[in-house]
């Protein structure tokens, strides 16, 4: 079945950086745009980034620009996250997401498929 | 940035009622807007997208309308499983946002 496993989560201090992985099965991961959409503690939901099913084009939350990065191996399957100068405020669970694309191709920015979530947690 | 806002924070429904719950956008975002699910613990589940198309495995109680700002998630016949809290996004335009978020709870 469809499924994402994220990892790479963990307790940094400020200015820190870590980087997460997303290992994507049961689809053709190279045929799909993905997310990641992080939540802090008992807050909502806030996009991160995106990038295009061939890496060809990145788009980033202005909280997060210029210190995060998103890339992706489309030959192991699998989207990272590279996190740098962390800041408490990044603390939060990461969640990769999957694309949606319609039955008729038509590509909507919308998660369709999600992964259980890393939890980040950027501390002194 | 389109800044998306929901209402009520919190909906105290019984079960076997309706539930409306509302979703702003400060500006046009066409019908290029989603609904998530998340339960506690849980991660989010797309409900919605187009605005009113349901996502595969959700029943034909829950609905979705509006289109440019206004837009309306209804539930009816509320379910002990459908307490939870509810999120819109708009994709129409980077960078893409949600709302703050609308939890039904159970009255």
């Amino acid at each position: 079945q469809v499924q994402l496993v994220e990892s790479g989560g963990g307790v940094v201090q400020p200015g820190g950086s870590l980087r997460l992985s997303c290992a994507a099965s049961g689809f053709t991961f190279n045929s799909y745009g993905m997310f990641w959409v992080r939540q802090a503690p008992g807050k909502g939901l806030e996009w991160v980034t995106f990038i295009r099913f061939d890496g060809s084009d990145e788009y980033y939350a202005d909280s997060v620009k210029g210190r995060f990065t998103i890339s992706r191996d489309n030959s192991k399957n699998t989207l990272y996250l590279q996190m740098n100068s962390l800041r408490t405020e990044d603390t939060a669970v990461y969640y990769c997401a999957k694309c949606l694309i319609t039955v008729f191709g038509v590509v909507i920015y919308g998660m369709d498929v999600w992964g259980q979530g890393t939890t980040v947690t950027v501390s002194s | 940035e389109i800044v998306m806002t929901q209402s009520p924070a919190t909906l105290s429904v019984s079960p076997g009622e309706r539930a409306t719950l509302s979703c702003r956008a400060s500006q046009s975002v066409s019908s290029n807007l989603a609904w998530y699910q998340q339960k506690p613990g849980q991660a989010p589940r797309l409900l919605i997208y187009g605005a009113s198309t349901r996502a595969t495995g959700f029943p034909a109680r829950f609905s979705g309308s509006g289109s440019g700002t206004e837009f309306t998630l209804t539930i009816s016949g509320l379910q002990s499983e459908d307490f939870a809290v509810y999120y819109c996004q708009q994709y129409n335009n980077w960078p893409l946002e949600f709302g703050q978020g609308t939890k039904v709870e159970i009255k």
